[in-house]
């Protein structure tokens, strides 16, 4: 069965700092995506960035980037240079390739808060 | 172009009464994901659809829970009888293909609030 755990219910980071956001996953399927969404006070899923499971390099996407340790079972999100609209709840979520499901798993999610 | 457009935006509704939520998926995109958000809490997925497949209905909680896809485009979530414990943001999201590392893209999302 899939799982994902988010042990970081908030984090405070200072304008233009970086910040690392745990995420560490669970499932018996070789083959799997992991998705990292932000979702505002507006309340709208954002996609941010992904990682599959046999990519061999780390995945960018601007000020963002996915630390993927495939032996640990982790896939954190770095935000580098925080902005103040960076505030918003983040969500690490997976979806696994080989087997039926299709859907998305979501972990319980990190708020961020961007302190001027 | 546009994205994955739902409607209405917030529906308050009293218990027992029947709602239905609507979902525009982007164009062209073949899959589409119904999820639940309940208060502070994670998204739950409550069904899927791909093409003209039969639906994966497993994620739904209960049988007053039904939706459908007219055309392969449009899709209408249904609950019958609601219940105080149904109030939450039901997302709605597409995937232009049936690959699991395709992107799932979300609309705005439904807030029902049931008294």
């Amino acid at each position: 069965a899939q799982k994902i755990t988010q042990t970081q219910p908030g984090m405070f980071v200072q304008e233009k700092e970086a910040v690392t956001l745990d995420c560490t996953y669970d499932t018996s399927d070789p083959s799997y995506g992991l998705f990292w969404y932000k979702q505002p006070s507006s309340g709208e899923m954002i996609f941010l960035i992904y990682q599959g499971s046999y990519d061999q390099q780390n995945a960018t996407e601007g000020r963002y980037s996915l630390n993927f340790q495939k032996a640990r079972k982790s896939a954190n999100l770095v935000i580098s240079a925080s902005q103040l609209g960076d505030s918003a709840m983040y969500f690490c979520a997976m979806r696994e390739i080989s087997g039926s499901a299709r859907q998305l798993t979501f972990g319980s999610g990190t708020q961020l808060t961007v302190l001027p | 172009g546009a994205g994955v457009s739902q409607s209405p935006s917030n529906k308050v509704t009293e218990k027992g009464k029947d709602v239905e939520l609507r979902c525009d998926p982007i164009s062209g995109h073949t899959a589409l994901y119904w999820y639940r958000q309940s208060l502070g809490q994670g998204l739950e997925f409550l069904i899927y659809f791909q093409g003209n497949s039969a639906p994966d209905k497993s994620g739904l909680p209960s049988d007053r829970f039904s939706a459908e896809r007219t055309g392969g485009s449009v899709s209408t979530l249904t609950i019958q009888r609601t219940q105080q414990e149904d109030s939450a943001v039901y997302l709605c999201a597409s995937s232009p293909r049936h690959r699991s590392q395709e992107t799932q893209y979300f609309g705005p999302g439904t807030r029902l609030l049931v008294l």
